[in-house]
């Protein structure tokens, strides 16, 4: 089977730093995505890791170990409009072009 | 402006009845795929299609059919609805070029069964 964790709800504050964790356990692996999802909305396209390392685009960074099955998504200097859920998905293999989802994140960014 | 767009928005429908939810896409995408996402459960893969004449089954295509009209559009079928069929459903494309790896999502439409 196909296992994807992700913490259900994390809370923190204006202008800090937030790390959203996600671990896998899937039949394969063709790359991880994160994607960000306000209430009622599409899902919006993030980050894309399928290499090992750190990605870093503007306020958010994305890192993978593939030996850990690990991934994570870092916002920074978080503000208002970063209250949503933040979904990690898993792509299974490149031929199939299967994404497999976490149940997301749903995080609440106080002032 | 290249958009997913789907049809209806918001559906309430009885138990039995046969409902079929559209998608058409300007980014001239060959990948299309539809999705439901449930409370708890995060997004699941219905049906996805790399072009016309391929149609792929994904986790949950039980209860379900799609059909690939042309390559604008992507049409999902329910040929007779359950109330377990409430959900929000999102249709999604792709381009098909190596290299190039995400999935623009439609608004979804919110289908509810009673």
């Amino acid at each position: 089977g196909q296992n994807i964790d992700q913490p259900t709800e994390m809370t923190a504050t204006e202008g800090a730093i937030v790390q959203i964790n996600c671990t896998y356990q899937t039949s394969g692996f063709n790359g991880l995505f994160w994607y960000q999802q306000h209430a009622g909305e599409a899902p919006t396209f993030l980050s894309y890791n399928v290499l090992d390392g750190l990605e870093e685009k503007g306020r958010f960074s994305s890192f993978l170990s593939r030996s850990k099955g690990y991934s994570y998504l870092l916002l920074k200097e978080l503000q208002m409009k970063d209250s949503a859920s933040y979904l990690c998905a898993v792509r299974l293999t490149y031929n199939t072009d299967k994404l497999i989802f976490g149940t997301g994140t749903r995080l609440q960014v106080f002032p | 402006d290249a958009d997913v767009t789907q049809t209806p928005r918001n559906r309430i429908t009885k138990t039995g009845k046969r409902i079929m939810l559209e998608c058409s896409q300007t980014k001239g995408h060959d990948r299309m795929y539809w999705y439901r996402q449930d409370p708890g459960l995060g997004l699941r893969l219905i049906y996805y299609s790399f072009d016309v004449k391929d149609i792929n089954k994904g986790e949950i295509s039980d209860g379900y059919s799609v059909s690939r009209q042309a390559q604008a559009k992507f049409s999902l079928s329910l040929e007779s609805a359950i109330p377990n069929q409430t959900a929000l459903y999102f249709c999604a494309t792709r381009t098909g070029t190596r290299g190039s790896n995400e999935q623009f999502f439609g608004p979804g439409t919110r289908l509810t069964v009673l």
